[in-house]
């Protein structure tokens, strides 16, 4: 079946370095691929998303590229802050469904 | 604000208890999921609803079902709870496709323990 990798599962940086998240997708026909950010104890939230006729989208220091060929998409933040700790996951839609499979997730930890 | 309340955030049940999980969303979305969240195992969806009555089975759906009876609310059943169903329970709404945000709403989650 469809299925999500992401990796690393755990990132720690220092303050105001930049953190990088990587996902690869097995549905080819897949269109959708979102971001989550889920702080300690809260819910997941969406951070920022891209669809397959874009190659890379930005929001101040948050940026996700896809690269369609290859079936990966990844997350770049730059001048990482402490409040970016959290866990992050990306997903991917099941074809052009409204439904999304989960990567595993992400412990990013940003050290003062 | 949109919102999407799951009816309770800690339950403690017993194995072979029937267990209602609720989740009311105050958006007017047409689609509704339920996923559960296990450490290493990220979010796996078990039901998925996009309209009233109308409901289709996730990756994992065995020992769950679900009931959308209206719009607003989507419930999770566990007919007979095992400890193996000890997790963490999400549920999610989007609008249906078509519309400029595809994001899902996720609900604040219920931290089910089944003992």
């Amino acid at each position: 079946g469809e299925n999500v990798e992401q990796h690393p599962s755990t990132l720690s940086v220092q303050e105001g370095d930049s953190a990088v998240i990587k996902c690869t997708y097995s549905d080819s026909a897949s269109n959708y691929f979102p971001w989550y950010k889920q702080e300690l104890g809260k819910r997941p939230q969406l951070i920022i998303d891209i669809r397959s006729n874009v190659g890379e989208k930005k929001d101040q220091r948050i940026a996700v590229t896809l690269n369609k060929t290859a079936k990966h998409f990844s997350l770049h933040i730059t001048e990482t802050q402490p409040e970016d700790s959290a866990v992050y996951f990306c997903a991917a839609s099941i074809g052009n469904t409204d439904k999304l499979i989960f990567g595993t997730g992400t412990r990013l930890q940003v050290f003062p | 604000d949109v919102k999407v309340t799951q009816s309770s955030r800690y339950l403690v049940k017993r194995t072979g208890e029937k267990v209602f999980l609720e989740c009311v969303q105050d958006m007017d979305h047409e689609n509704m999921f339920w996923y559960r969240q296990d450490p290493g195992l990220g979010l796996r969806l078990i039901y998925f609803s996009y309209d009233v009555k109308m409901k289709e089975k996730g990756d994992i759906p065995e020992g769950y079902s679900v009931s959308r009876e209206k719009k607003e609310r989507f419930s999770l059943i566990l007919e007979s709870a095992s400890t193996n169903q000890t997790s963490m329970y999400l549920c999610a709404s989007r609008r249906f496709p078509g519309a400029t945000n595809y994001g899902y709403t996720f609900g604040s989650g219920t931290r089910l323990t089944v003992v």
